[in-house]
């Protein structure tokens, strides 16, 4: 079945270093890509997504690059910062009208100063 | 401001004793869902809602209950609970193209003794 695969973390950079987070996905057709983010205790946050093959996703510094030949939409981020801790999931929408999403286990990163 | 509220945002409880979390949110979305978070397994889907009366399974919905009498209502309804649904839960909305962002509200932090 569908299912999203993300690096197991937590993730500690010191501020200003760079951020990639990888994705890889398995999926029937050709499903949309996001990645969501949480910060600490709060709920979920859409911080990019990308819907069809080399479309390319950004937000707030963030950028993620829909592969289809590698099936992969990994997360970048050239310089962070210590206010970008979170947790970030991974997720793709399977097909259909429903639009239902399945996350990956989520990345753990702390950014200390 | 447009959101999603969930309550209580944090229940401790006994084996047995049905509850109700309430969700609610204030954008007219036609889609909510439920999800819950467990350490190293992400977030699964529980029950997902179409529109006012349309109901349907995700990954985990055993369990569980859900009704959606209203557009802006979707309560979770566990009749009788279990340890292994001790969690944290998510109630998230979205207007009606699949693509578009899930807005998530701020969770709620379930334990059952």
């Amino acid at each position: 079945g569908d299912s999203v695969t993300q690096m197991e973390g937590p993730v500690t950079l010191s501020e200003e270093a760079f951020l990639t987070i990888n994705c890889t996905y398995t999926a029937t057709g050709y499903p949309s890509l996001f990645w969501y983010v949480q910060y600490p205790g709060e709920g979920l946050q859409l911080l990019l997504k990308a819907t069809k093959a080399d479309d390319k996703g950004s937000n707030k510094g963030f950028e993620a690059t829909y592969r289809k030949e590698t099936t992969s939409f990994h997360l970048e981020k050239g310089s962070v910062q210590v206010s970008d801790s979170a947790v970030y999931f991974c997720a793709l929408r399977i097909g259909g009208s429903q639009g239902n999403l399945i996350f990956g286990k989520g990345t753990k990163l702390s950014v200390k100063p | 401001e447009a959101q999603v509220t969930q309550n209580p945002r944090y229940l401790i409880t006994v084996t047995g004793k049905k509850l109700t979390v309430t969700c609610s949110q204030n954008m007219n979305h036609e889609y909510m869902s439920w999800y819950r978070q467990d350490p190293g397994l992400g977030l699964r889907q529980i029950y997902y809602s179409m529109n006012v009366e349309v109901t349907d399974k995700g990954d985990v919905p055993e369990g569980y209950k859900v009704s959606r009498k209203e557009k802006r209502n979707f309560p979770l309804i566990l009749e009788s609970p279990s340890p292994n649904q001790t969690s944290l839960y998510f109630c998230a909305s979205r207007q009606g193209w699949p693509d578009n962002e899930q807005f998530f509200g701020p969770g709620t932090r379930l334990t059952v003794l």
